[in-house]
C-alpha cells in the first residue's frame, strides 16, 4: 500500500516546471518497479522501470529514484507539458508474476 | 509491432448474466495478466497465465476465471455478474524473460 504523507492523490504543476510524484511501496522483497501513465479512456502506458540493484534511472525527460531504505519511489518529469496530464501509478513486482499498484496520482498541468 | 488488443471495448450486462472478455498479447509474449480497475479499489491483480498455465491468482471470488490458449490469447470469464463487477478490465502481456508488462486499452464492463 501507500504511506499517508508521502503520496499525494493530486498534483497541479505549471507548464514548464518540473514534477515530482512520490510513491511508497510495501514489499521489501520487491525487486522491480515500474511507473505507468494512464490517460482518460486508455490503459496504463509504460514510462520507465528500475530494478532494486539501482537507485536512479533516467529516460527521456523522466527520472526514477529508488530509496530501498525507506521503501520509497519517485518519478521526476522535467519541463512538464500539457500532454503529461494523466494519472501516474507506481507498481512493484515481488517476484510472483504480478504487479501491485499504488493508488495513483492525478497530474494536472496548468498552461 | 501491434500492441495488446482487447475485445470488446465496451460491454453492458445485467446482474446474474455472465461475460467473456478476450485479450490478444503482443506477438511473442507468452505471459498474460489480467487486472480489474475501479475508482474505489484501484488496479487489482486477477490472474496471470503463461503457456496455458495459471501461475498466480488474486483475491477474487471463484466467479472470476480465465484461461489461455496455445497461441497465448487469453480469455477471462465472470459468471453471475454483480453490480460491483462494473469496472475496467485490463490485460497486460509481458516481454519474454522480463517483468515488463504492457497493457491493452481495457474492456469497460457495466453491470446494470
Amino acid at each position: 500500500g501507500e504511506s499517508v504523507g508521502l503520496h499525494l492523490p493530486t498534483l497541479s504543476v505549471q507548464e514548464g516546471d518540473n514534477s515530482i510524484i512520490n510513491c511508497a511501496y510495501s514489499n521489501s522483497a520487491s525487486d522491480y518497479f515500474i511507473w505507468y501513465k494512464q490517460e482518460s479512456g486508455k490503459g496504463p502506458q509504460f514510462i520507465i522501470d528500475i530494478r532494486s540493484n539501482m537507485d536512479k534511472r533516467q529516460g527521456q525527460r523522466v527520472t526514477v529514484l529508488l530509496n530501498k531504505t525507506v521503501k520509497h519511489l519517485s518519478l521526476q518529469i522535467a519541463a512538464t507539458q500539457p500532454g503529461d496530464s494523466a494519472v501516474y501509478f507506481c507498481a512493484e513486482n515481488g517476484g510472483d508474476y504480478k504487479l501491485s499498484f499504488g493508488a495513483g496520482t492525478t497530474v494536472t498541468v496548468r498552461a | 509491432k501491434a500492441g495488446v488488443t482487447q475485445t470488446p471495448r465496451y460491454l453492458i450486462k445485467t446482474r446474474g448474466q455472465q461475460v467473456t472478455l478476450s485479450c490478444s498479447p503482443i506477438s511473442g509474449h507468452r505471459s498474460v495478466s489480467w487486472y480489474q480497475q475501479t475508482p474505489g479499489q484501484g488496479l487489482q491483480f486477477l490472474f496471470e497465465y503463461f503457456s496455458e498455465t495459471q501461475r498466480n491468482k488474486g483475491n477474487f471470488p471463484g466467479r472470476f476465471s480465465g484461461r489461455q490458449f496455445s497461441n497465448s490469447r487469453s480469455e477471462m470469464n465472470v459468471s453471475t455478474l454483480e453490480l460491483g463487477d462494473s469496472a475496467l478490465y485490463l490485460c497486460a502481456s509481458t516481454v519474454q524473460g522480463t517483468n515488463e508488462q504492457f497493457f491493452g486499452p481495457g474492456t469497460r464492463l457495466t453491470v446494470l
